[in-house]
């Protein structure tokens, strides 16, 4: 079973719509994370929510809004998609909080392009 | 803002070759430094290293962490096709910021058989 799952793998879509990608995780982990990664391969913190309540908002703009209906789930919703959004959206979990010893999970990254 | 820097950006060897990928880092109230490998997915967890000079090994992969210095190397030796990725260098916040992983750009790493 995988430990992180997004869904969808690959979206293609155009701009100004409105799209949305799932996460689960069933690690039992207590905090959830939204990744991106541009083309140059940087991958930057977008969200964090332990236990369903935000903790980390980097600077992001309002588009994209997260949802975490319980601990296990954090999805991604983005508005009026723009090309500069296509990139790879990487799920994450772990228990915890980093650096205290404990590993944080990547999903296999959702391949979102914006045409 | 904690800063990751890597070097090279980029790689190509042989099989056989020994590499090694450099990462210095700049944080508040250090605690710990991640390798990570990404390969077409999803990054997948190398080592954790948290005092310095204490190399991390696994197989022909080894890391080590110099605190004073402010950077870590991660060395693998007799390079094989597979380990062609891209290798990120992370490092958690000091204090109790909630997984806030800066990453450093990453090395591209092409081993040619």
């Amino acid at each position: 079973d995988t430990a992180v799952s997004q869904t969808p793998k690959y979206l293609v879509t155009q701009m100004g719509n409105d799209k949305s990608i799932k996460c689960e995780q069933n690690l039992g982990h207590d905090t959830m994370y939204w990744y991106k990664q541009d083309s140059k391969k940087f991958l930057k913190i977008m969200f964090s929510y332990n236990n369903k309540e935000l903790i980390i908002n980097e600077t992001v703009p309002n588009r994209f809004s997260p949802k975490s209906p319980d601990k296990a789930h954090l999805n991604l919703h983005i508005n009026s998609l723009e090309l500069g959004d296509s990139a790879v959206y990487f799920c994450a979990s772990s228990q915890g909080f980093q650096g205290g010893g404990n590993t944080i999970y990547f999903g296999e990254g959702s391949w979102l392009t914006v045409v | 803002e904690d800063k990751v820097v890597q070097s090279p950006l980029s790689l190509v060897v042989h099989e056989g070759d020994t590499v090694t990928l450099n990462c210095s880092y700049e944080v508040t109230n250090f605690r710990s430094l991640l390798w990570y490998k990404q390969e077409k997915k999803a990054p997948t967890f190398l080592f954790m290293l948290t005092s310095s000079g204490i190399e991390k090994k696994s197989g022909r992969l080894s890391s080590i962490l110099d605190k004073k210095e402010l950077f870590s190397i991660l060395n693998i030796t007799a390079t094989q096709t597979g380990d062609s990725a891209i290798y990120l260098c992370a490092v958690p916040p000091g204090g109790t910021s909630y997984g806030k992983l800066t990453f450093g750009q990453g090395t591209i790493l092409t081993v040619h058989p």
